[in-house]
Order: structure tokens, then sequence, then C-alpha cells
């Protein structure tokens, strides 16, 4: 499995875009990249997932560079209820349907 | 669907008691996820089953844990005997297949072990 690289915690104010970066060197051809949202309390929710270039949807985009080293999941214009962990997964046919999680972002929105 | 229905929310329990946590997937999905969390270790992957065969319990902690799949809509997740270092919340998710389908977790279960 690819591992991933992200920073522990992020801050953020109200209205501004927010951009959470992962690293993972070590992807394979087949795999993509997929992101998490988890809040306080809950189980982690699926918010997006990319192989190559942008990806976006109501939720966020996704950017992915053509060496696929790394991605950004782009939050436009955040309000204090994005205020949650983001979980960014490396994974594909290869893993056999394995799924780890990271560290996460531990992303704060102020007011 | 309803989703992942998880029961019971929360649980407290005494030391050197048996827990068992219970999971229904969603209808037609062939993965189930078995998750603890805790503010220390983060959210670890504990064992997962293909189509009601356990696949991978290299993350189950020691033998105190044991998880079944009798069939594709139900699983347990059994500790026995308990100790308070098993307090944790426990997820459970279910996905269609591989690839990298999109994961869909319950509401987990709260449990202390006191």
């Amino acid at each position: 499995l690819a591992k991933t690289t992200q920073p522990i915690s992020m801050d953020s104010y109200e209205g501004q875009e927010v951009n959470i970066t992962c690293s993972h060197n070590n992807i394979a051809t087949n795999d993509y990249i997929t992101w998490y949202q988890q809040f306080p309390s809950q189980g982690p929710r699926f918010i997006i997932q990319g192989y190559k270039t942008k990806v976006t949807n109501e939720v966020a985009s996704l950017f992915i560079p053509a060496d696929r080293k790394s991605s950004t999941l782009s939050l436009p214009r955040v309000s204090l209820s994005d205020t949650a962990v983001y979980y960014c997964l490396v994974g594909g046919d290869n893993q056999g349907g394995k799924l780890i999680f990271g560290q996460g972002t531990e992303l704060s929105v102020k007011p | 669907d309803a989703g992942v229905i998880q029961s019971p929310r929360h649980e407290v329990t005494e030391m050197g008691q048996e827990v068992t946590l219970r999971c229904k997937p969603i209808s037609g999905h062939d993965y189930l996820f078995w998750y603890r969390q805790t503010m220390m270790r983060g959210l670890e992957l504990l064992i997962y089953f293909n189509n009601n065969v356990p696949i991978d319990d290299s993350g189950m902690p020691e033998d105190r844990f044991s998880a079944k799949m009798p069939n594709a809509s139900f699983s347990t997740l059994k500790i026995q005997p308990s100790e308070p270092r098993d307090s944790a919340v426990y997820f459970c998710a279910s996905t269609t297949g591989t690839g990298a389908p999109e994961a869909f977790f319950g509401q987990g279960t709260r449990l202390t072990v006191v």
C-alpha cells in the first residue's frame, strides 16, 4: 500500500479557500486517490476521488499533477461546519480491497 | 438502504466482561471492515471480510479479539475478556469490491471498559 503523508493540522477562517496536500510518492499505476471527511462522533464519509488531473464535485476539488506523487484537496469558501479531519487514501485493485487510513489532517475553521 | 447499521451505539462494561459489537452492512456490498479509533492511534483497521470470509486479520490486537461474519448481512466483533485499554470507538464499514470503491461507515460503537 502506498504510504501517504499529510499535515497533521490546519487552521482557516470562514470564507477562505483551504488546500490540503497529500504526498504519496509510491503510488502504483492502478491506484486511485480518495479523500474522506470525518466529523466528531461520526464515521468517515467519502468526499471525492480521482486518478489524474482535476476532479470537481459539489463539495470539493481534487488536483492531481502529472506524476501523481501528490494530490491537493481544495475546499472553496469554508464554513464552520467544514471543521473536521480529512483523510487521503491511495489504493486500487492490487490492494485486494484493503482500506488503510493515515493520521489525517485536522482542519479547524474559525469565525 | 439505511446504510451501515451498528449496535449498540454506546457500551459501558466492566473489565473482564465479554463485549459483542454488531454490524449490518449495506445490502449488496461484498466487503466489510472493522476499525478501531482512539486519540492516540487514530483509525486502525482490525479485520476485513470479502464475501463473508476473513481476508486480513493482521490488525486484530490479540487473541481477546475475534470477528465473525456468518452471512452477508451480519458481522460481530467480540472482545473477551475486555480491558480498559480496549476503550475506543469501533466502526464498521462496507464497500462494493476492489478497485477503489466508496466506503460507507456506520455511526460507530463507543465502548468504555471500566
